[in-house]
């Protein structure tokens, strides 16, 4: 079975600092691996997705994540944090050719004036 | 990204009654949408795979005969929550999908409170 482990259920950051939230995922076959952003009382809205082409991921907002398939980790980075950055995060994998995504535990980050 | 809308946004109801939520997708016609349920501070859990003109696909542990999935179009999937209970008070999510290497495009959600 396919799993997702966000570690971290609170990361916090000054704003301008690097952000880094952590996913590792679990899959017998390569993955489909996703970031997604939740604000308070809204859906999911997709941050980058990995779908085997380039391991090195850019998405919206000025995020990015890198696949490592021997770490077997996708974890997001952003060089800078702005308070609009403060969200819950979750990372999903979605095994090849299987419609259903798979949900981490969420990381909520907090940036700190 | 997809535009899906969900109505309402949110509901309070009283124990008992059933509510009925909707999930619109704007953008394209979709074959398949997801309905989640996330707790306070928790992930998403997927309750079913609705899909246009046919049974939806349950997920172990949720009772298909409490919370009732109609696709009765390419564009709209509901959900009813029947004699709903405040156990039941959550925030309901639906997402929407091309095809099966689409990515999911997600709704604002629908916070529902049972009292």
């Amino acid at each position: 079975a396919q799993s997702v482990t966000q570690l971290g259920s609170h990361v916090s950051v000054s704003e301008g600092a690097l952000v880094l939230l952590r996913c590792n995922y679990s899959s017998s076959v390569p993955p489909y691996l996703f970031w997604y952003v939740q604000y308070p009382n809204q859906g999911l809205q997709l941050l980058l997705k990995y779908t085997s082409a380039a391991t090195l991921v850019k998405g919206i907002n000025g995020f990015e994540a890198e696949f490592k398939k021997s770490e077997t980790s996708f974890h997001l980075t952003k060089p800078s944090a702005h308070m609009s950055d403060a969200a819950e995060y979750f990372c999903a994998v979605r095994k090849g050719g299987n419609e259903k995504l798979t949900f981490g535990t969420g990381t909520r980050l907090t940036i700190i004036p | 990204g997809a535009v899906v809308s969900q109505h309402p946004s949110r509901v309070i109801c009283k124990s008992g009654t059933s509510v009925k939520i909707e999930c619109r997708s704007l953008d394209f016609q979709a074959t398949t949408m997801f309905w989640y349920r996330q707790f306070p501070k928790q992930s998403l859990m997927l309750m079913a795979t609705s899909n246009e003109g046919s049974k939806a696909t349950y997920e172990q542990g949720v009772e298909k005969d409490k919370f009732l999935i109609n696709h009765a179009s390419l564009t709209l999937s509901t959900l009813t929550v029947t004699s709903a209970h405040p156990e039941d008070s959550s925030f309901y999510i639906c997402s929407t999908q091309r095809d099966s290497t689409d990515t999911q495009y997600f709704g604002p959600g629908t916070r529902l409170t049972v009292l």
